[in-house]
């Protein structure tokens, strides 16, 4: 199986900062990667796909960058709206596996 | 748009089978290019595939999972299915169904279903 491993697990930011979460695949990937805002008691809601393809809706302050085993997640100016959990997914081995979370609080 | 709910027991005793069922509705599971699958999340941890199924039937599994899931399609219903046997409690969790093309990234989700294990 491929390991996902996001950091950091959590992270307590203000209104307007840019925040920035890491996901690290165990092999390269060829960015074969989704991104995920779960918000709590609701379910994961796809933010962008193919690593850097923001899904229709999502607001452009989410932007998606990598390749090979590194991607990150930047959200250029957090919002009051944005405390959840984000998760990472790879797609490229269809054993399909997911990060372990970073948690984004407001300060 | 595309909706999909889950169904089924709530509580279900150890080493007994876990069902659910996903309801599709806004749309229709007969699409050749779609897969159908399973996500769970134990409460307060991270997201976990358990497995994924196509309109002709063709599976796909998580593999710490593997042995005991099964997940199949009801395409007449507009349906697909989980079942998950020799449950315990590390098997409590609430259970996603979801879509996704081919067998990639997830675009529709349920609302989720808390599944608890206990006698």
């Amino acid at each position: 199986d491929i390991q996902m491993t996001q950091s950091p697990s959590s992270l307590s930011a203000s209104v307007g900062d840019r925040v920035t979460i890491t996901c690290r695949a165990s092999q390269g990937i060829s960015n074969s990667l989704a991104w995920y805002q779960q918000k709590p008691g609701k379910a994961p809601k796809l933010l962008l796909y193919a690593a850097s393809n923001l899904e229709s809706g999502v607001p452009s302050r989410f932007t998606g960058s990598g390749s090979g085993t590194d991607y990150t997640l930047t959200i250029s100016s957090l919002q009051p709206e944005d405390s959840a959990t984000y998760h990472c997914q790879q797609y490229y081995r269809v054993s399909l596996t997911f990060g372990g979370g970073t948690k984004v609080e407001i300060k | 748009q595309l909706q999909l709910e889950e169904s089924g027991p709530g509580l279900v005793k150890p080493s007994e089978t876990l069902s659910l069922t996903c309801t599709i509705s806004g749309g229709s599971i007969d699409n050749s290019n779609d897969y159908w699958g399973w996500v769970r999340q134990p409460p307060g941890k991270g997201l976990e595939w358990i497995g994924s199924v196509s309109l002709s039937g063709r599976t796909y599994y998580g593999p710490s999972l593997k042995s005991r899931a099964t997940v199949s399609v009801d395409s007449s219903r507009n349906q697909f299915s989980l079942r998950l046997t020799s449950v315990t409690a590390t098997d409590t969790a609430v259970y996603y169904c979801a879509r996704h093309k081919q067998v990639l990234f997830f675009d529709y989700w349920g609302q989720g279903t808390l599944v608890t294990v206990s006698s």
